[in-house]
């Protein structure tokens, strides 16, 4: 079935070491999100790539980066996670992003000590 | 992007039609209406979409009102797996994005 993976599903890292979040889909959608959710809140948009146009959020902090070296995988980087980057991380696609679902993938929980 | 409102909980019994508002009043002309669904520990799931007109599909109707201000997700006939937190989103329908508002916890109880 053509669907959204995201790995690992569980994540833990130490206070300001590096992590990366992987997101790769079977659908071959245009356009690739992620996004933050923190406990008992709503998705919060961080980014996203429309092809290969980066579009970042106003408010996403600059320790967020992306990378999407093709069209099947998108990967969050956070450079330094705090305590408050403590969440679920959910990758989306859609197909070309204007009048079409939003397909989620399960999520990453990501833990941070 | 237009905010939407919507009640924080609500029960049904299974079996009946969970009827889930959300008001829209500062919708415009070109924005749609998504409602989608988040079961506990897992990514939101599209239900439904529209514009001006009422919607069906498997899942669920979508009622609009004439003025667009408000609208009305129905779930026919709830289960119990139907338990999740529905959101109401407005969308601009030239951009990519949803901006997810609080929504509705859903409880369907036997």
């Amino acid at each position: 079935d053509a669907m959204v993976i995201q790995n690992p599903r569980y994540q833990v890292t130490q206070f300001g070491k590096p992590v990366t979040l992987s997101c790769s889909q079977t659908l071959n959608h245009n356009v690739m999100y992620w996004y933050q959710q923190k406990s008992s809140q709503a998705p919060k948009l961080l980014f996203h790539y429309y092809d290969k146009d980066f579009n970042n959020e106003a408010d996403t902090p600059d320790n967020f980066q992306s990378r999407r070296p093709n069209t099947s995988f998108c990967f969050l980087d956070i450079r330094s996670p705090g305590l408050g980057d403590a969440a679920m991380y959910l990758c989306a696609t859609s197909r070309d992003g204007r009048d079409n679902e939003q397909f989620f993938g399960p999520g990453t929980r990501l833990t941070v000590l | 992007d237009a905010k939407t409102t919507q009640p924080p909980s609500m029960d049904c019994a299974e079996g009946r039609a969970a009827n889930l508002p959300c008001n829209h009043s500062t919708i415009s002309g070109n924005e749609y209406v998504y409602w989608y669904r988040q079961i506990h520990s897992q990514g939101p799931q599209y239900i439904i979409h529209g514009l001006k007109n009422n919607e069906t599909n498997e899942m669920a109707s979508l009622i609009i009102t004439e003025d667009r201000k408000s609208s009305t997700l129905i779930l026919p006939h709830a289960t119990l797996r139907d338990t999740a937190v529905y959101y109401c989103i407005v969308r601009v329908a030239i951009t990519d994005k949803l901006i997810f508002g609080t929504g509705t916890r859903l409880q369907v109880f036997p």
